[in-house]
């Protein structure tokens, strides 16, 4: 089975341009989250879906910040107008509903904004 | 708030010895997970403990939970090179999905 998928791996844009973050969840997970880990500050929760729904968008970071689930399969994060301190590696991860709850992380999507 | 401690947060070791991870906890939890971290790499589930006095093992790592105290232990036993990594542990806010990661602990093995 596929894991979750993320694209771009790498991104690299300047100041003030719109960036795109895809992700695409196990198939069949009901859960889906968008981690941000940098040195300074870790990994921290940004927001998280259930079954399609944002359910948690308190660690979003201001509005320039974005998120959406128009499906089961596929979710953005989108970035308007990026920033340098939005460098970082954004985490996208996908979980099953029940007793254990494991989530399972893609590889990650590395951007810097120059 | 929910708080995760982990410490150390640096741990050079020696090939062949055997050596404990802490994880503190601010608030009640029946659940704790433990991933690893390859440098320039995703996160990798390592175990999930789902109750109080669980403990699971793969190869030289063994984790236990405590809900009472609030703690998890992850063991590494005669550490090998291979172990070399960055080591998270992650606490799900009662009653929802939502985890608070650990600080992590990057473990060096040193041959």
């Amino acid at each position: 089975d596929a894991g979750v998928i993320q694209s771009p791996r790498h991104e690299v844009t300047e100041m003030g341009q719109e960036v795109t973050l895809r992700c695409k969840p196990i198939s069949g997970h009901d859960y889906l989250f968008w981690y941000r880990q940098t040195m300074m500050r870790g990994l921290e929760l940004l927001i998280y879906f259930n079954n399609n729904v944002p359910i948690d968008d308190s660690g979003m970071p201001e509005d320039r910040f974005s998120a959406k689930m128009p499906n089961a399969s596929f979710s953005t994060l989108k970035i308007q107008p990026s920033e340098p301190r939005d460098s970082a590696v954004y985490f996208c991860a996908s979980s099953i509903s029940g007793v254990d709850s494991e989530q399972f992380f893609g590889p990650g999507t590395r951007l810097t904004v120059l | 708030e929910l708080k995760v401690e982990q410490n150390p947060l640096f741990l050079s070791m020696q090939e062949g010895k055997n050596y404990t991870i802490y994880c503190n906890y601010s608030t009640t939890s029946d659940r704790l997970y433990w991933y690893r971290q390859d440098p320039g790499k995703s996160l990798e589930s390592l175990f999930v403990l789902l109750s109080n006095g669980a403990v699971k093992q793969e190869g030289r790592l063994m984790a236990s939970l405590d809900t009472k105290a609030r703690l998890s232990t992850l063991h590494i036993t005669a550490a090998v090179h291979d172990l070399s990594a960055t080591y998270f542990c992650a606490v799900p806010h009662f009653g929802n999905e939502k985890l608070t990661f650990g600080t992590g602990t990057r473990l060096t093995i040193i041959p």
